[in-house]
């Protein structure tokens, strides 16, 4: 089966200036995520998607941060405007649904300098 | 709140040497714990996965082990390769299938 989408692969943008990212998960996997990681450091939850609503976004910078779902396939993460502590790896995750044990496919994420 | 630690942080080994990295987590109550390996410029695979019921999982080289009431987990990779160069993260769920990660192992094996 194909794998998780994400594009672009990098991006190099100012401060202050805007960047989105698109994913677009395993096909019938109804459960989307989006991780921020900061270089040195772990993956941390920034948004959770159960078919297209929100089921957790309590991590989500709301003041710069939005992402949306719709239909309940692709996905798309938005900042505006950026700052330099931005600057992380944005992984996009889905699985077949919600449960202890389900499995998750990440993709390869999207790399974001902000300068 | 759970907090999850690995250790060390980076690690460079000979190859062919048997490795352990550590994966410590602050609250006992987890369902199953996992571990993913990350290459540069990739996303995550995971690697294992063991049940909060199990001791132990094997997957070819590789053995993960579990002891809830001690919060910690360990990564056995044997005979190591340059090809198992990567960062290892350990992750356990919360809210029923969200991840807390760990800060990851960054491994090299050189020839």
């Amino acid at each position: 089966e194909a794998g998780v989408a994400q594009s672009p692969r990098y991006k190099i943008i100012e401060k202050r200036q805007s960047v989105a990212f698109w994913c677009n998960p395993i096909s019938g996997h109804a459960t989307l995520y989006w991780y921020q990681q900061i270089l040195g450091q772990g993956p941390k939850l920034l948004i959770q998607f159960q078919n297209n609503g929100v089921v957790d976004d309590s991590q989500l910078p709301k003041d710069r941060f939005s992402a949306e779902r719709l239909k309940g396939v692709d996905s798309t993460l938005k900042i505006q405007p950026a700052k330099l502590e931005d600057s992380a790896v944005y992984l996009c995750a889905s699985s077949l649904g919600r449960g202890w044990g389900v499995g998750y496919t990440f993709g390869s994420g999207t790399r974001l300098t902000v300068v | 709140k759970q907090e999850v630690t690995q250790i060390p942080a980076a690690l460079s080994v000979p190859e062919g040497e048997n490795l352990v990295l550590n994966c410590s987590f602050t609250d006992s109550a987890i369902y199953n714990l996992q571990w993913f390996r990350q290459d540069p410029g990739k996303g995550l695979t995971s690697l294992l996965l063991i049940q909060s019921s199990q001791r132990e999982q094997t997957s070819g080289r590789l053995n993960a082990s579990l002891d809830k009431s001690s919060g910690r987990s360990t990564l056995y990779i044997a005979a190591s390769q340059p090809g198992d160069s990567a960062t290892y993260l350990c992750a356990v769920p919360y809210n029923t299938d969200k991840l807390i990660f760990g800060t990851g192992t960054r491994l090299q094996v050189f020839p």
